[in-house]
């Protein structure tokens, strides 16, 4: 198994371009999640997918930021136009659904991609 | 989600157990104990976790007290490469959906040799 794949691994990029960043899940898994880590904010929650359906955006910092699945084998992180303080650590991650007498859902994340934005 | 405490920092010696502490007084009843680990320049890695009952795999073991409201991850023989920040997460499982891991600051692991 390749495990979560993401690219790019690193991106920079000058303020004001947009940005894609992608990923593709574990074969199998029906949730996927997009999470940003920084040196203040630690590791945050953007947003995640249950079978392609988005389920909580709550932690997407502002309308710059969409996210998309348009299949169960890939997802999108757009930010445009992209701005100095998005620089972070992105991370994506996906999992396969509990059923019942398997209450375990581990999260498997991608390598992830860092970006910087001048 | 429960609240976690952990301390910010320690180490241990090469090939001695590490014993990382977690608080987590306000959990509830149908509330797990997650344990997650970041290597420096990697993404987070699942390492244990566990309900009531004490755990162990591969990796690790998972000593809950008996009133659940404090839990210790134990690295038998630790080595280098566990060198990473370890993450005591506590949260709600419900079967057929998924939920997001909600991360605190961790405890910084240093094995040294």
């Amino acid at each position: 198994d390749a495990g979560v794949i993401q690219s790019p691994r690193h991106e920079v990029t000058e303020m004001g371009q947009e940005v894609t960043l992608r990923c593709k899940p574990i074969s199998g898994h029906n949730s996927l999640f997009w999470y940003r880590q920084t040196m203040m904010r630690g590791l945050e929650l953007l947003i995640y997918f249950n079978n392609n359906v988005p389920i909580d955006d709550s932690g997407m910092p502002e309308d710059r930021f969409s996210a998309k699945m348009p299949n169960a084998s890939f997802s999108t992180l757009k930010i445009q136009p992209s701005e100095p303080r998005d620089s972070a650590v992105y991370f994506c991650a996906s999992s396969s659904r509990l059923t019942l007498g398997n209450q375990q859902e581990t999260q498997y994340f991608g390598p992830g991609t860092r970006l910087l934005v001048l | 989600d429960a609240k976690t405490t952990q301390p910010t920092s320690m180490d241990c010696a090469e090939g001695r157990a590490a014993n990382l502490p977690c608080n987590h007084s306000t959990i509830s009843g149908n509330e797990y104990v997650y344990w997650y680990r970041q290597i420096h320049s990697q993404g987070p890695q699942y390492i244990i976790h566990g309900l009531k009952n004490n755990e162990t795999n591969e990796m690790a073991s998972l000593i809950i007290t008996e009133d659940r409201k404090s839990s210790t991850l134990i690295l038998p023989h630790a080595t280098l490469r566990d060198t990473a920040v370890y993450y005591c997460i506590v949260r709600v499982e419900t079967e057929g959906s998924a939920r997001q891991l909600t991360f605190g600051s961790g405890t910084q692991l240093t094995v040294l040799p």
